[in-house]
Order: structure tokens, then C-alpha cells, then sequence
């Protein structure tokens, strides 16, 4: 079975600190595919990244980063100089190459509070 | 390029009814999924379609069924309503689906209400 861990529930940060998301997760596959989505208050999830399994260089976007370790089944999304724009609940998620477990299987969330 | 779109935004249907809600993907996808986003569950998969074939279903009751049609579009239908479907319900889509991985793009999604 497959599995994503996001232990954090809720964190509340002043605006222009910087923040880490955890995401860890579980699978038997040696092929899959990792995803951070963006869910503001409007309810639409924004995608952000995907991350192959065979592909652990680490990725720079502006303000994110993205730092993939497959030795600890570990996708950490990382936001430099957070702003108030950045609030909203954020999902890591999983998926299989295998077309019977193509869904994505998401995490619970972390809802990020950043303070002007 | 017009993203993914869900109708209708907001469904109020009464316990034992049925919704049917509607999605169409980016032009040029051929592949539609439809999550539940219900309170204290999180985001859990519904159904898969592509190229008008049903791929895949999640842990959900045969009154949860829909279709894709020749345009790629789909529907969602929940018959016999239960109080405990009121959910977000979104729908994304993505270009390759079945032959090939990509990842995939949500509309703003359909919050039923169930009374």
C-alpha cells in the first residue's frame, strides 16, 4: 500500500521567514511520481511540482525549493521569505506508474498561517 | 488556454436524491479523475477516466458512477444521497493519462451540500 505522512497540521510563520514542509512517504514501487499541490481558501488545487522517483536532483523555483531524499522517502518544500500570499493548505501526494494505482494518493495537509 | 472547469460551484440536494456534477478538462487531455474532499477525510480518489474508458475506481460505493463522453468531458453521478457526501468534489485532468505519466490539473471543484 501506498502512504503520505505530512505531520505537520497547522504552521503560522511571520511574513519574509522562511518555512519547511514536511512530506514523507511510503511505497513498494520503484517507480512513482511525487507532487506538492497549492489549495487556497477559493478550494482549487494549484499544482507546483512533480518529482520522478528516478530523479532525486533537488529543484529551485523563485521563493521554493523542492529537497527529494530517497533514502529517507522524504519530499520536504521549502519557502524562502515567506509571504502572506503563500497561506493556504498545502498537499504532498503520491502516484504509481502502475496504471491500476495511477490516482494520486495525497497527504492530510499542512495549513501554512504567514502573518504580515 | 482555459484551465479545468466544474459545474455547477455549489449543489444543495436533499438526503436520497441524486447530483449529478460536470467537468471539463484542458483541451487536448484525454484523462479525468474526481476526488472527495470531504470534512476530516481529506482528499481521496473517486474515479478515473480515460479516452472514454473507466481505469479505475477508489473505495467508494457503486452510487458513485459517471462517464466521460467523445469530447473528453465527464459527469459524476452520486444516487441515493446520504448526509455524508457533502464534500468539495474535484475534478482534474492530465494529457497522456493511460499510456504515459503526467501530472495533473484541478478545476475549482462542485461543494455539495447534502440536507
Amino acid at each position: 500500500a501506498q502512504k503520505v505522512t505530512q505531520a505537520q497540521t497547522e504552521i503560522s510563520v511571520v511574513e519574509k521567514e522562511d518555512v519547511t514542509l514536511d512530506c514523507v512517504y511510503e511505497t513498494r514501487d520503484t517507480t512513482y511520481y511525487l507532487f506538492w499541490y497549492k489549495q487556497p481558501p477559493s478550494g482549487e488545487l494549484v499544482f507546483l511540482i512533480r518529482r520522478n522517483s528516478f530523479d532525486e536532483q533537488n529543484e529551485i523555483s523563485g521563493r521554493y525549493s523542492w529537497n527529494f531524499q530517497k533514502s529517507t522517502s522524504s519530499f520536504n518544500f521549502t519557502i524562502t521569505a515567506s509571504q502572506v500570499v503563500d497561506s493556504a493548505v498545502y498537499f504532498c501526494a503520491l502516484a504509481q506508474r502502475d496504471t491500476g494505482r495511477r490516482a494520486l494518493t495525497f497527504g492530510s495537509g499542512t495549513r501554512l498561517q504567514v502573518q504580515p | 488556454e482555459a484551465g479545468v472547469t466544474q459545474s455547477p460551484t455549489h449543489l444543495i440536494k436533499t438526503r436520497g436524491q441524486q447530483a449529478t456534477l460536470r467537468c471539463s478538462p484542458i483541451s487536448g487531455h484525454t484523462s479525468v479523475y474526481w476526488y472527495q474532499q470531504a470534512l476530516g477525510l481529506g482528499l481521496q480518489f473517486l474515479l478515473w477516466y480515460d479516452e472514454g474508458e473507466e481505469r479505475n475506481r477508489g473505495n467508494f460505493p457503486p452510487r458513485f458512477s459517471g462517464r466521460q463522453f467523445p469530447n473528453y468531458s465527464s459527469e459524476l453521478n452520486v444516487n441515493a444521497l446520504e448526509l455524508e457526501d457533502s464534500a468539495l468534489y474535484l475534478c482534474a485532468s492530465s494529457n497522456k493519462g493511460y499510456r504515459e505519466y503526467t501530472e495533473a490539473f484541478f478545476g475549482q471543484g462542485t461543494r455539495l451540500t447534502v440536507v
